[in-house]
């Protein structure tokens, strides 16, 4: 069974650096194909993707976000750690881990941490 | 970067079929997959593979794609089923995850 759960700070000031560490179980990160994303949600809007990182420590950012965005991967400890620089109050959602299938194409994400809002304030 | 259109809002009465679009240039190429978010929830994979359904998904949902239109089908719609819904693609092109905008199914 796969679980995943994110944890973190749930308040941030503008300009921090946030550190969100996603903990998994029922997969590792050292089988071939596998990979863990992470997705944000604004209070009422859309699902925007912030980047991936491979079994092969091969990683993936979005373009919009990529010069504030590191990801990182801990395989003995399963976990996925995701900072983000010079935190801006736009920067307010919930912050999910999601799991990518194994196989090749299998460009989607099956399971789902629970989420974790942050919110960014003075 | 390659881009999603959804509707924002999708209308059904109960046990009438509900449509849900998910355009994108030539998304008929590739692979769409669906996700239903329930209010306070994480999102959960309904269809993937533009229309294979995981397992514990129920046979209402359905999807298809061609051309221009990816499109996830809710037959005999519940009261249940009314959430936010998403479409996902991956882009080959630049290797990025793109989601569409959500769109919001009301069962009346």
């Amino acid at each position: 069974q796969i679980t995943l759960k994110e944890s973190g700070p749930t308040l941030v000031k503008p300009t921090q650096t946030l550190t969100l560490t996603c903990t998994f179980s029922g997969f590792s990160l050292s089988t071939s194909g596998v990979g863990v994303g992470w997705i944000r949600q604004p209070p009422g809007k859309a699902l925007e993707w912030l980047a991936l990182i491979y079994w092969n420590d091969d990683k993936r950012y979005s373009p919009s976000l990529k010069s504030r965005l590191t990801i990182t991967k801990d395989t003995s400890k399963n976990q996925v750690v995701l900072t983000m620089t010079n935190m801006d109050p736009v920067d307010t959602a919930t912050y999910y881990c999601a799991h990518r299938p194994t196989t090749y194409s299998s460009n989607y994400f099956d399971y789902w941490g629970q989420g974790t809002l942050v919110t960014v304030s003075s | 970067s390659y881009v999603l259109t959804q509707p924002p809002s999708v209308s059904v009465a109960p046990g009438k079929t509900a449509r849900i679009t998910c355009g994108g240039n030539n998304i008929g190429s590739k692979s769409v997959h669906w996700y239903q978010q329930k209010p306070g929830q994480a999102p959960v994979l309904v269809i993937y593979y533009d229309s294979d359904r995981p397992s514990g998904i129920p046979e209402r949902f359905s999807g298809s794609n061609s051309g221009n239109t990816a499109t996830l089908t809710i037959s005999r719609v519940e009261a249940g089923d009314e959430a936010d819904y998403y479409c996902q693609v991956w882009d080959s092109s630049s290797d990025l995850w793109v989601f569409g905008g959500g769109t919001k199914l009301t069962v009346l």
